[in-house]
């Protein structure tokens, strides 16, 4: 089935580690984007990506970075420059909105990252 | 893309219908309303959408304002799976348009027995 499959699904590291999430969808979608949830908050852009090779930067870019080699990932990785890395972070996707759909983006089911 | 305010909480009797507010009364023209639910710990669900006509769908209806400044989400008969976070947002269509796609707060909908 066509879908968004984000791993690890939980992930523990150290302060001061780097970690890379992944993003994988086989939707033939184009654009994909990062979120960041903290606990009883909405929804934070980090990075958006509207086709291979670019990307640009969200709300609360800074201490991340993302690459876009392959239209179907879009991995995520927080580095230690980011002060508060511990968040449960989704991926989405969704064809763009110069095309027939509905433009609703696909949600991954997230990684939940804690830095002990 | 407009900005949108929606209330912290709701709740909701089993069986009832849900009505969930949504302010955006700085929308334009080209920009359509998103309703999404994310329950506890899942990635956030497509619920519907619409531009300026009310629309429904077998999960909900929305019913937006004749000057499109607001719009309500309706779930006819909500059940205990229902309770969720819902979250309203707005952005535009077209070619070349940028689509951040930023999320607020959401409403916190608690369906009760």
């Amino acid at each position: 089935d066509g879908g968004i499959t984000q791993s690890p699904k939980y992930l523990f590291r150290k302060e001061g580690q780097n970690v890379t999430l992944s993003c994988e969808q086989n939707l033939n979608h184009d654009a994909m984007y990062w979120y960041r949830q903290d606990p009883g908050q909405g929804l934070r852009l980090i990075y958006y990506s509207q086709i291979v090779n670019d990307f640009q930067k969200g709300d609360i870019a800074e201490g991340y970075s993302v690459s876009r080699e392959k239209k179907e990932s879009f991995p995520l990785t927080v580095t230690s420059a980011q002060k508060n890395p511990t968040a449960f972070y989704l991926c989405a996707s969704r064809i763009p909105t110069d095309r027939e759909d509905t433009g609703e983006l696909f949600f991954g089911e997230g990684s939940r990252l804690t830095v002990l | 893309d407009a900005k949108t305010t929606q209330p912290p909480s709701m709740d909701c009797a089993e069986g009832r219908a849900a009505n969930l507010p949504c302010n955006h009364s700085t929308i334009s023209g080209n920009e359509y309303v998103y309703w999404y639910r994310q329950i506890h710990s899942q990635g956030p669900q497509y619920i519907i959408h619409g531009l300026k006509n009310n629309e429904t769908n077998e999960m909900a209806s929305l019913i937006i304002t004749e000057d499109r400044k607001s719009s309500t989400l309706i779930l006819p008969h909500a059940t205990l799976r229902d309770t969720a976070v819902y979250y309203c947002i707005v952005r535009s269509r077209g070619t070349g348009t940028a689509s951040k796609l930023t999320f607020g707060t959401g409403t916190r909908l608690q369906v009760t027995l």
